[in-house]
């Protein structure tokens, strides 16, 4: 089936700096999802993007719905200890015939350097 | 508390045994999917169910069988388990099928031998 290209795979970092990731498709998509996904559980959504452009913050966490609707983005600002996990992209195409599935990045696993 | 339950957590057993994993949800959602997890896959979709009585298979549906007679429940049910099975599997659910916003059940790590 379709895929979301997430990046980076994963990410080693010092406590207060700053996270980038993405995700990127080939066509358009309509809705844009980050999931974070912490040790041993399961994951749990951050932010929900509805409209191209649409910029969304929660607490220091930011996310964007790429002009193009092909991408999104997701910033977090001065990282701490509990940002650890892994970050899941969704997006849910505009195809016709995407029958309203989800479609799933493969993590971006935050690490933090000691 | 709004939750998505699974039972079990853990699970190692071995290859054509059946079992089922159980998934419940108090929300009153009537949409509830079934993801496995494996390193470097993220999560693919195996079956999901936009109400009652009404199924269909995801991405990787092959080995699985699901049911949905109750709107609270969604057994994910393994007739002969193979050790290619062998994942994290979670179970999700959303208030409607076009609300893409899911609520994750804490997972159920299955070992097949």
């Amino acid at each position: 089936g379709q895929q979301l290209n997430q990046s980076p795979q994963s990410m080693f970092i010092q406590e207060g700096e700053d996270v980038s990731m993405n995700c990127t498709s080939s066509s358009i998509f309509n809705t844009w999802l980050w999931y974070k996904q912490d040790p041993g559980e399961g994951p749990v959504l951050l932010i929900a993007l509805y409209k191209a452009g649409e910029l969304t913050s929660n607490g220091r966490l930011t996310a964007q719905f790429g002009i193009t609707r092909k991408d999104s983005f997701l910033n977090i600002s001065a990282s701490i200890p509990s940002d650890v996990g892994i970050y899941f992209c969704a997006g849910q195409p505009s195809m016709m015939d995407s029958n309203y599935q989800l479609i799933w990045g493969a993590g971006t696993k935050l690490i933090i350097k000691p | 508390e709004a939750q998505v339950t699974q039972n079990p957590r853990y699970l190692i057993t071995v290859t054509g045994k059946k079992l089922t994993v159980t998934c419940s949800q108090n929300m009153n959602h009537e949409y509830m999917s079934w993801y496995r997890q494996d390193p470097g896959l993220g999560l693919r979709q195996i079956y999901y169910s936009m109400n009652v009585e009404v199924t269909d298979k995801g991405d990787v549906p092959e080995g699985y069988k699901v049911s949905r007679k109750e709107k609270r429940n969604f057994p994910l049910i393994l007739e002969s388990p193979s050790p290619n099975q062998t994942s994290l599997y979670f179970c999700a659910s959303s208030l409607a099928f076009s609300s893409y916003e899911q609520y994750f059940g804490p997972g159920t790590r299955l070992t097949v031998t």
